[in-house]
């Protein structure tokens, strides 16, 4: 029930495109997602988040979307570039606990 | 750049040994959390501290243990280290016990041999 689960685990996009990276979890005391970039070598950065209040959030060319009934969400990068090629976890976590609990990651490739 | 800062980047030690990571956090922030990233594994919870008393444990192993000294940086110790310990550790730090919002520091990796 701690688990989220993410898909796929990697994905190719042309530059300019719009790469679309899955989320689900189980857990419905979960009240927080957020996403992280890991560049090779580097920590996670946190990207952007969202709260199960709102059904979507934009933060220039990523945005997130959340669906509370289906108990997932999503990450949209529009035009894409090969800089934002990187891996990408989702992640959540619950109010009154501590830890996030990450998606296995997808590794995003943007070719030029 | 986080602000989070971690020492040594790199590690290598063999099985057996007992090593210390160190991380500092953001100006600020009170708690500090221990996260394993290995390839099989993804990146793991292992332990969090909230102005120096430990607040959350997850998969951490017996023979690791962590503190937070009243600076409110954090030591991680990983002690009869296996072949199976080798990883990225990360630390994060937030400024609330809740957990939201955590920056991540650029990990250390650790080799053992």
């Amino acid at each position: 029930q701690q688990q989220v689960k993410q898909s796929p685990q990697s994905l190719i996009v042309q530059k300019g495109g719009i790469s679309i990276i899955n989320c689900a979890y189980e857990n419905t005391a979960f009240d927080y997602f957020p996403w992280y970039q890991q560049f090779p070598g580097k920590g996670p950065a946190l990207l952007i988040a969202i709260r199960p209040d709102v059904s979507e959030k934009k933060e220039g060319r990523f945005t997130i979307s959340f669906n509370k009934s289906a108990k997932q969400f999503s990450l949209h990068i529009m035009d894409s570039q090969p800089g934002d090629s990187a891996t990408y976890f989702c992640a959540a976590g619950a109010s009154g606990a501590r830890q996030l609990t990450f998606g296995s990651g997808t590794q995003l490739t943007v070719l030029p | 750049d986080s602000g989070v800062t971690q020492t040594p980047k790199h590690l290598i030690t063999a099985t057996g040994q007992r090593v210390t990571l160190r991380c500092s956090p953001r100006s600020g922030d009170l708690s500090v959390y221990w996260y394993q990233q290995s390839l099989d594994q993804g990146l793991q919870f292992l332990i969090q501290y909230y102005n120096g008393e430990e607040r959350a444990k997850g998969n951490i192993l017996e023979r690791f243990s962590a503190q937070q000294f009243p600076d409110l940086h954090s030591e991680l110790n990983l002690s009869s280290l296996e072949l199976g310990d080798s990883a990225l550790y990360f630390c994060a730090s937030s400024v609330g016990l809740a957990g939201a919002e955590q920056y991540f520091g650029p990990g250390t990796r650790l080799t053992v041999t």
